[in-house]
């Protein structure tokens, strides 16, 4: 098992470009999520999936978008960056919204100009 | 709302030293709590977790009591070593809902 995986590791925008963050695992959980880490802000909840075909909002949304095409995959995409987008960003996955332990990628490091 | 808070880092140590994190927490249930660790340029890794109140999570030396009464789940460690250093975050969890709020974190740094 690979577990939980993101592309790319390190990615620098600039201001207005669009991206997408990859995460993929192999474990066939239903539950998936995205997470923004800033310095004395831990972790918050971006957007997260309880099953393909079915995304909902978490506290921080503004400017990003989710899908769950499959139950492999869930992409984060950035329309038009901004410099307040500038953080490590973390895919993480569970087996079930009703389980508690959860699997985190190695996260991405963006930079936007 | 619900949340988590965690004491202030960067917390210093010498190797072999107790070390106590503290994190309280607001919920209006009974939610599940954690501690996650991250390695220097890694992502988060489960260190222990509790379910219920009076339940004791360990793992690697670590450990930390689910306290109701005082909304806590500090963690504590008998004797940091070197490779100990590391971002400590707690977090609840609710299973209905399924979402993990975060404390803030906290950086623990050992010296030789």
């Amino acid at each position: 098992n690979a577990g939980v995986t993101q592309t790319p590791k390190f990615q620098v925008l600039k201001t207005g470009q669009s991206m997408t963050l990859q995460c993929a695992q192999d474990m066939n959980h239903e539950y998936m999520s995205w997470y923004r880490q800033d310095p004395g802000m831990g972790l918050r909840l971006i957007h997260y999936s309880v099953g393909a075909g079915i995304t909902d909002q978490g506290e921080v949304p503004n400017g990003y978008n989710v899908s769950r095409s499959t139950t492999e995959d869930f992409p984060l995409r950035l329309l038009s960056a901004a410099p307040s987008q500038t953080s490590v960003y973390f895919c993480a996955s569970r087996t079930s919204v009703g389980t508690d332990t959860q699997y985190f990628g190695p996260g991405t490091r963006l930079t936007v100009l | 709302g619900d949340s988590v808070t965690q004491m202030e880092g960067p917390v210093t140590l010498s190797e072999e030293a107790f070390l106590t994190i503290n994190c309280t927490y607001t919920a209006t249930g009974y939610p599940s709590l954690f501690w996650y660790v991250q390695y220097p340029g890694e992502g988060l890794q489960l260190l222990l977790k509790a379910t219920k109140a009076d339940d004791k999570g360990s793992n690697k030396g670590f450990e930390a009591t689910y306290r109701k009464e005082t909304t806590s789940f500090h963690l504590e460690k008998g004797s940091v070593q070197v490779s100990d250093s590391a971002v400590y975050f707690c977090a609840l969890l609710y299973n209905q809902g399924g979402k993990l709020i975060f404390g803030q974190g906290t950086e623990l740094s050992v010296k030789p």
